[in-house]
């Protein structure tokens, strides 16, 4: 059974202190790993995809990267706008179903 | 403006009562989702659709219903069989049936039995 887990759950910044949230994967053959954010009371909003181990991509202050068997995502110099739940996924090879981790919660302090 | 839209935002069901979630998106996605987000726990998929008059259960379909009759609309009826169905319920579109496509959320609805 394919398997996501994030890690912390929860992660107080200081604005400008760079960090990295963690999401551990098992899964027969990966297709593809996304990552979303969340915030209170709202649906997800996609940020990327990682096909395969060495991708990275990268988006404002935000950068993934993926390794055969977790993924980061890195943020340089954080604001409070980028408070949010960061959500982890992963979609196994030749199924439709997406594999959800339950979250980092991010709070950035100004 | 393209997108998906859930309504309504918030909902309030009495215990014995079906109650149906709208979902419609304008994006010309092939495939729709339903997922239910429960505190401390990850999407968990109850139904999904790749074509119209087409959708397969997930992993908790139990107690709730979907149709697909228009590639646009994919509502969700949550029935008096759903035991704990308090939940924040969340609608996706992917633009194409298979393949590693990210998905796109409404702003979900919120369920509350009362």
């Amino acid at each position: 059974e394919d398997q996501v887990t994030q890690s912390p759950e929860a992660l107080r910044l200081q604005e400008g202190e760079s960090s990295s949230l963690n999401c551990s994967y098992t899964v027969s053959g990966l297709r593809g790993l996304f990552w979303y954010r969340q915030d209170p009371g709202k649906g997800p909003e996609f940020l990327f995809t990682l096909y395969s181990a060495g991708e990275e991509k990268e988006k404002e202050r935000l950068k993934a990267t993926l390794t055969k068997k977790e993924s980061f995502l890195h943020i340089t110099a954080p604001k409070p706008e980028d408070s949010a739940t960061y959500l982890c996924a992963v979609q196994a090879a030749g199924y439709q179903k997406v594999t959800f981790g339950i979250g980092t919660k991010l709070q950035v302090i100004p | 403006d393209g997108g998906i839209t859930q309504s309504p935002k918030y909902l309030f069901r009495k215990e014995g009562q079906n109650v149906t979630l709208s979902c419609e998106q304008n994006l010309n996605h092939d495939a729709m989702y339903w997922y239910r987000q429960d505190p401390g726990q990850g999407l968990r998929l109850i139904y999904y659709s790749q074509i119209v008059n087409d959708f397969q259960k997930g992993d908790i379909a139990e107690g709730y219903s979907v149709s697909r009759e228009k590639k646009e609309s994919f509502p969700l009826t949550v029935t008096s069989a759903q035991k704990n169905p308090t939940a924040f319920y969340l609608c996706a579109s992917s633009i194409r049936r298979v393949g590693n496509t990210e998905a796109f959320f409404g702003q979900g609805t919120r369920l509350t039995v009362v």
